[in-house]
């Protein structure tokens, strides 16, 4: 089955910083890649997503590449503000028709 | 609009004890799924359903039945409740399982 491997495991920047998430996948089938942000005793929220077709999607302050050759994608938030301060997981779907997750990594961002 | 409605929200069970989670969407949904999340972990899968009737098995599916008898409901049960088995459930729906995944808010089970 798919395997998505996520680091840094936690990553702490600077407010006005760029913050980069990396995830590597197993699957070559796999053909969709959300992010999600995750505060404290809530639920995951889609932030952005990405399919295998489109090298890069941007959402303002954040952003989303996909290399399909090396299987891995990243998540950049740029200009960064405490509110961004959660847990956020990579996932991975494809032909099995169910997200795999990365195990997470806590943003921290300092004022 | 309801979305993905998990019941309970939280359940302290004893060892042994058994119970059923509900998990309901109206979005017309197909493909259902429920994850458990462990400090430190990402959400694994549990069992997941690709449409009324039909359920398999996911990444951890030991110590957990699931049924769909109903297109918009997917049931989760634990026979005999372990301290392994204390975890947050979220329980997540997608019309074709390859995007669009909108999840429940949670149930918080804890078993001593």
């Amino acid at each position: 089955g798919e395997n998505v491997e996520q680091h840094p495991s936690t990553l702490s920047v600077q407010e006005g910083d760029s913050a980069v998430i990396k995830c590597t996948y197993s699957d070559s089938a796999s053909n969709y890649f959300p992010w999600y942000k995750q505060e404290l005793g809530k639920r995951p929220q889609l932030i952005i997503d990405i399919r295998s077709n489109v090298g890069e999607k941007k959402d303002q302050r954040i952003a989303v590449t996909l290399n399909k050759t090396a299987k891995h994608f990243s998540l950049h938030i740029t200009e960064t503000q405490p509110e961004d301060s959660a847990v956020y997981f990579c996932a991975a779907a494809g032909s099995a028709r169910q997200l795999t997750f990365g195990s997470g990594t806590q943003l921290t961002v300092l004022p | 609009n309801a979305g993905v409605t998990q019941t309970p929200k939280f359940r302290v069970l004893k060892t042994g004890q058994s119970m059923t989670l509900l998990c309901a969407q109206d979005m017309n949904h197909e493909y259902m799924y429920w994850y458990r999340q462990d400090p430190g972990m990402g959400l694994r899968l549990i069992h997941y359903s690709v449409g009324e009737g039909t359920t398999a098995k996911g990444e951890v599916p030991d110590g957990y039945n699931v049924s769909r008898l109903k297109k918009q409901n997917f049931l989760l049960g634990l026979e005999s409740a372990a301290p392994s088995q204390t975890s947050v459930y979220f329980c997540a729906s997608s019309y074709d399982g390859m995007g669009g995944y909108t999840f429940g808010s949670g149930t918080r089970l804890t078993v001593v």
